[in-house]
C-alpha cells in the first residue's frame, strides 16, 4: 500500500517568514494530493489539493509544488501569521481513491 | 462546514464495554470513513464504506466493527473497549465525483480508563 513520509514532524517560523512542508510517496500510481490544516481542537479541513497533471498550484499565500519523478510534493506558506498556526496533514491517493495521510507537521508562527 | 455531525463529541466509558459511536450526514454522499488521530500518527483508516450495507476495513480495523443500513449514518462500535482505543475518532464522508476529497465531521474524544 502507499506510505506517506511527512517532514518536519514541528516547524516554529518568524510571523512574515516562509513556511515549507514536505512530504513523500512510495506509490507510483498516486495521482491526488491534498493537504489539510487542522487548528487546535477542529476538524482537519482541506486548503489545497494537486493532481499529477500539474507541477504548481497556488491560492493566495499557499501553493504546493509536486515532483513526479521524485514522488515528493510540498506546501509553501508565505508572509505566515499568527492564524497560520496549526497541525498541516499531506495525503496521497490513486486507484484506491482512499488518501493515506502523512503523521503531520505542527506550525508555530511566532508574533 | 459540510453537513456532517457526531455523536456524542466526548465520551468516557470503562475497559471492557461497548462503545458506539454514530457520524450523521445530510450531504447524501455515498462514501463515508471512520478514522482515529493519535498524536505521532496523524489520521488513520478504520473502516470505510461505499454504500448502505457495503463496507470494508482500513488498516487499522482490529476490535472495531461498523454499520451502514441508511445513506445519512454510519455507526462505528468498540466491542469491548481497550485503554488502548483511547483517541479523537473523525468520521468523514466524500462525494462520487471527487471521492478523494473528504470532509470531516467535529470528531468524538473517547477516554477508556
Amino acid at each position: 500500500g502507499e506510505n506517506v513520509e511527512q517532514h518536519p514532524s514541528t516547524l516554529s517560523v518568524q510571523e512574515g517568514d516562509s513556511a515549507v512542508i514536505k512530504c513523500t510517496y512510495s506509490d507510483s500510481a498516486s495521482n491526488y494530493f491534498p493537504w489539510y490544516k487542522q487548528e487546535l481542537g477542529k476538524r482537519p479541513q482541506l486548503i489545497i489539493d494537486i493532481r499529477s497533471n500539474v507541477g504548481e498550484k497556488k491560492d493566495q499565500r499557499i501553493a504546493v509544488t509536486l515532483n513526479k519523478t521524485a514522488k515528493h510534493f510540498s506546501l509553501h506558506i508565505t508572509e505566515t501569521q499568527p492564524e497560520d498556526s496549526a497541525v498541516y496533514f499531506c495525503a496521497a491517493s490513486g486507484g484506491s481513491y482512499i488518501p493515506t495521510f502523512g503523521r503531520g507537521t505542527s506550525l508555530i508562527v511566532h508574533p | 462546514d459540510a453537513g456532517i455531525t457526531q455523536s456524542p463529541r466526548h465520551k468516557v466509558t470503562e475497559t471492557g464495554t461497548p462503545v458506539t459511536l454514530r457520524c450523521h450526514q445530510t450531504e447524501n454522499h455515498r462514501y463515508m470513513y471512520w478514522y482515529r488521530q493519535d498524536p505521532g500518527h496523524g489520521l488513520r483508516l478504520i473502516h470505510y464504506s461505499y454504500g448502505v450495507k457495503d463496507t470494508d476495513k482500513g488498516e487499522v480495523s482490529d476490535g472495531y466493527s461498523v454499520s451502514r443500513s441508511k445513506t445519512e449514518d454510519f455507526l462505528l462500535t468498540l466491542e469491548s473497549a481497550t485503554s488502548s482505543q483511547t483517541s479523537v475518532y473523525f468520521c468523514a464522508i466524500s462525494e462520487e465525483e471527487v471521492q478523494e476529497t473528504q470532509y470531516f465531521g467535529p470528531g468524538t474524544r473517547l477516554l477508556v480508563l
